[in-house]
């Protein structure tokens, strides 16, 4: 069956610093990748997606790459705020009739000033 | 657009009572979607709607859980006697369909069983 592993957290950095939140999948055929972000007391909220093999999803700073060769959706950004202090999500969709996600477990963030 | 909207937010039942949970997807979406959601761990995938059909359940849910999306507008989600294993975040999506299929995610029902 399908499952997505993430790094486990937390992962702690300093404001500035670069990120990088591991995730990788397993699944047939050419999954279609997310990653989500929970901020403390909200709801999940798509970050990016990629939706073939090379494509880069990037929003508000972020970027992922899917690598269908490592099958790895690594999340970056290259320089974090203390409001990129969340929960990320990864995720696959199937692209199949149902499309339902299949979520990794979460890596929470903590960014001190 | 007023994104997906569930009811009500917070929700303290004792074992054995009957609970039910309301979500309303963004207007335009033919697709939604009911996750649950464990403290630490990531959604995990309960049934799934296009339009007014139930096309998806997982074995996770089991007989006690019953959904319905009548009209294929709003949907409720029911939990007839409830155990503490049942406490969790309850999760609703919708999507438009088609793909990448981009799933759109409300607030959560958080439910307590005590």
């Amino acid at each position: 069956g399908n499952s997505v592993t993430q790094m486990e957290g937390p992962v702690t950095l300093s404001e500035e610093a670069f990120l990088t939140i591991n995730c990788t999948y397993t699944a047939t055929g050419y999954p279609s990748l997310f990653w989500y972000v929970q901020y403390p007391g909200e709801g999940l909220q798509l970050l990016l997606k990629a939706t073939k093999a090379d494509d880069k999803g990037s929003n508000k700073g972020f970027e992922a790459t899917y690598r269908k060769e490592t099958t790895s959706f690594h999340l970056e950004k290259g320089s974090v705020q203390v409001s990129d202090s969340a929960v990320y999500f990864c995720a696959l969709s199937p692209n199949n009739a149902g499309n339902m996600l299949t979520f990794g477990g979460g890596t929470r963030l903590m960014v001190k000033p | 657009d007023t994104g997906v909207s569930q009811d009500p937010r917070h929700k303290i039942t004792k074992r054995g009572q009957n609970v039910t949970f309301r979500c309303d997807p963004i207007s335009e979406h033919n697709r939604l979607y009911w996750y649950r959601q464990t403290l630490g761990q990531g959604p995990e995938f309960l049934t799934y709607f296009q339009n007014e059909a139930q096309l998806e359940k997982s074995r996770l849910l089991s007989d006690r859980f019953s959904a319905e999306r009548p009209k294929g507008s709003f949907s409720t989600l029911e939990i007839q006697r409830t155990e503490q294993g049942d406490s969790a975040m309850y999760l609703c999506a919708s999507s438009p369909g088609g793909l990448p299929n981009e799933q759109y995610f409300g607030p959560g029902t958080r439910l307590t069983v005590t």
